[in-house]
């Protein structure tokens, strides 16, 4: 979706590497959220946002961290990541619930 | 854990033929969503059915909720290769009605 674009598009990264992915939206919505989709287990959220500075827990955080400084970007970062980090991870934007969530078109993490 | 859970897991059928996709949750909701994800894309929001209705059109999307079940229905009719995808529902994590938990989606295969 252009209104959101994702960052890098793909990874392949080492164990215990940091990696940061990037959520960068142009519709102003207030809320942000990041989710991790598996073969058979769908998409689980990781974290999510309400506002600049505000953010929670979801399903599946540990491991992660986030970071909204700014409207338009939302940061998940892997602190050390690992195998089981393996993922494809989207992020949604909400500019209110009649409309649903926006996806971007997601990140394609490996680590080995 | 998955607040939403659809059932079957994976569905074919011929063009020209009608699919019904079901949704069962666990805890009250405010709204409940279907989602359609096409290989290799973010999903797509389709339509959003609020707790206080029972059913709800969108050209030839036909979705139905029963609360005292906990239970919703997603119908497509007159079936298209196009309709090929996986479809997810979803219901939210906490009471602001944010934060939507997804179920594992069914995979729907249309063959012409």
């Amino acid at each position: 979706d252009a209104g959101i674009t994702q960052s890098p598009r793909h990874k392949v990264t080492e164990t215990g590497t940091p990696v940061t992915l990037r959520c960068h939206q142009t519709e102003n919505h207030r809320y942000m959220y990041w989710y991790r989709q598996d073969p058979g287990h769908g998409l689980r959220l990781i974290h999510y946002s309400y506002g600049v500075k505000d953010t929670d827990k979801g399903e599946v955080s540990d491991g992660y961290s986030v970071s909204r400084s700014k409207t338009e970007d939302f940061l998940l970062t892997l602190e050390s990541a690992t195998s089981s980090q393996t993922s494809v991870y989207f992020c949604a934007t909400e500019g209110g619930s009649r409309y649903g969530y926006t996806f971007g078109s997601g990140t394609r993490l490996t680590v080995v | 854990s998955q607040q939403g859970e659809e059932d079957p897991q994976a569905l074919s059928i011929q063009e020209g033929e009608n699919a019904t996709m079901n949704c069962s949750y666990k805890t009250s909701i405010n709204n409940l969503q279907w989602y359609r994800q096409n290989s290799g894309r973010g999903l797509v929001h389709l339509i959003l059915i609020r707790s206080n209705e029972r059913e709800k059109h969108s050209g030839r999307l036909r979705v139905t909720l029963d609360t005292s079940k906990k239970s919703s229905s997603l119908l497509i009719t007159a079936s298209r290769a196009a309709d090929t995808a996986s479809y997810f529902c979803a219901t939210a994590l906490n009471q602001a009605g944010t934060a939507l938990i997804f179920g594992k989606g069914t995979t729907l295969s249309v063959s012409s």
